[in-house]
């Protein structure tokens, strides 16, 4: 089955960076995009943008540009997010899914905190 | 963008009622050359990721009960569930994926009086 596992929960100060990790496995990876998207506490679901997992090309939403960065390691089946610069408004949990919405990682938490 | 407007914001029903919720878009989601909307909701139950139930609009997905019923087109959309369990507990949003940047509803949460 489907399956993607996100790297656990991050604390960190404002101005530092986080990599998130998610590994997909149940399906070739290269078969379906990764999207990535935000939620904070008690809120909808914003989308990031996604990545190609065949050929690397990104999409980036308008609010997610700059600062953030998509990467693929495909030989292992995995997708990164990168968040530099880390301001407050970033705190929130970060899940991957499938561009096809039929899978999704377990979220991780992103705390922000001086 | 594309603005997604989702009523009631929260809902209480009783084990066994009908719940219908609403979602509506700022265009249309109908593509033109293949009949399809462009639309999906989401299950979010407390502390999980979400869950696709419906998409393009009224195809279930795989092992989603047939309580849950996805209906319109355009930009008028519904999710019925046709008998709430307790277990339907949740937020559900609606997204349209008719243009980037994909878009989301701002939730209706299901509660279970």
């Amino acid at each position: 089955q489907i399956q993607l596992v996100q790297s656990g929960p991050e604390v960190k100060k404002p101005g530092e960076s986080v990599k998130i990790s998610c590994k997909a496995s149940g399906y070739t990876f290269t078969q379906a995009g990764m999207q990535w998207l935000k939620q904070a506490q008690g809120k909808s679901l914003k989308w990031m943008g996604w990545i190609n997992t065949n050929t690397g090309k990104t999409t980036y939403a308008a609010d997610f540009t700059g600062r953030f960065v998509f990467s693929l390691e495909t030989s292992a089946s995995t997708a990164y997010l990168q968040i530099t610069n880390l301001k407050n408004e970033d705190m929130a949990t970060y899940f991957c899914a499938r561009d096809d919405g039929t899978g999704w990682g377990q979220g991780t938490l992103v705390t922000v905190s001086s | 963008d594309i603005v997604m407007t989702q009523t009631p914001s929260s809902q209480a029903v009783s084990a066994g009622e009908k719940v219908t919720m609403s979602c509506k878009s700022s265009q249309s989601l109908l593509y033109s050359e293949n009949k399809k909307n462009y639309l999906a909701w989401y299950q979010q139950k407390p502390g999980q990721s979400p869950k696709l139930l419906i998409s393009w609009a009224s195809t279930r997905e795989s092992g989603v009960p047939d309580r849950f019923i996805g209906s319109g087109s355009g930009t008028d959309f519904t999710l019925t569930i046709s008998s709430v369990q307790a277990e339907d507990l949740a937020v559900y949003y609606c997204e349209q994926y008719y243009d980037t940047p994909l878009t989301f509803g701002s939730g209706t949460k299901l509660e279970i009086k």
